[in-house]
């Protein structure tokens, strides 16, 4: 069971805006900027999408944005398109023995 | 670049030492990471390595029985895996962190941007 919880799913159509949750504690997500997202399609390699809460990574569209409020952060999806298809993963720097922890994981569908 | 090799079908109790040769940027700059991926589950991360390897970390799952080392000089990163356990079964990817520390002081994003494709790790007896 993983320490931050994403929902299992979520949905949109293309153009709609979507909003993906990452929910830890004030050991992880409320204790440092050390939050990212990924992007994880079927035989792929995972890709950073943002960093340190609400950084985007070099080439990543605006329309890719990230945010933190406490023990939650979230990362914003607006304008969407067909290619968003696939699973995001938040992950954390942790306060714990781990290091770094990720999420369960959110698969959305672009309907 | 990443590319991960070493993958293979093992037996419970058995080691295996994965491998990932890096290019195309300055891998002495850089901490490293792994992270496996079960079949059917999600992003787990394994293990991380500072820059210069004076700092290693480790999950609760695999500390005591996997241990992460760098060749900067030849540009590679290692996992060597102990007392293999059929929850290792897995696909191992290597993975750059945008920066080179990992705690100590240091501000470390824990963000990772440059991801091999992957290795698989095989229990089975």
């Amino acid at each position: 069971q993983s320490a931050l919880t994403q929902p299992a799913s979520v949905s949109g159509s293309p153009g709609q805006s979507i909003t993906i949750s990452c929910t830890g504690t004030s050991s992880d997500v409320g204790a440092s900027r050390s939050v990212s997202w990924y992007q994880h399609s079927p035989g792929k390699a995972p890709k950073l999408i943002i960093y340190d809460v609400n950084n985007r990574l070099s080439g990543v569209p605006s329309r890719f944005s990230g945010s933190k409020s406490g023990n939650t952060a979230s990362l914003t999806i607006s304008g969407l398109q067909t290619e968003d298809e696939g699973d995001y993963y938040c992950s954390s720097f942790t306060t714990t023995n781990t290091l770094l922890q990720f999420g369960g994981g959110t698969k959305l569908t672009v309907l | 670049q990443l590319v991960e090799s070493g993958g293979d079908l093992v037996e419970p109790g058995r080691s295996l030492t994965l491998s990932c040769a890096a290019s195309t940027f300055t891998f002495v700059a850089y901490a490293m990471h792994w992270v496996r991926q079960r079949p059917g589950e999600g992003l787990q991360w394994v293990a991380g390595i500072s820059w210069g390897g004076d700092t290693v970390v480790y999950a609760d799952s695999v500390r005591g029985r996997f241990s992460i080392s760098r060749d900067n000089d030849k540009r590679f990163l290692f996992l060597e895996m102990n007392s293999l356990r059929p929850e290792d079964a897995a696909l191992y990817y290597c993975a750059k962190d945008i920066g080179g520390a990992l705690g100590g002081g240091v501000y470390t994003p824990l963000a990772l941007d440059v991801w091999g494709q992957g290795t698989t790790v095989t229990i089975s007896s």
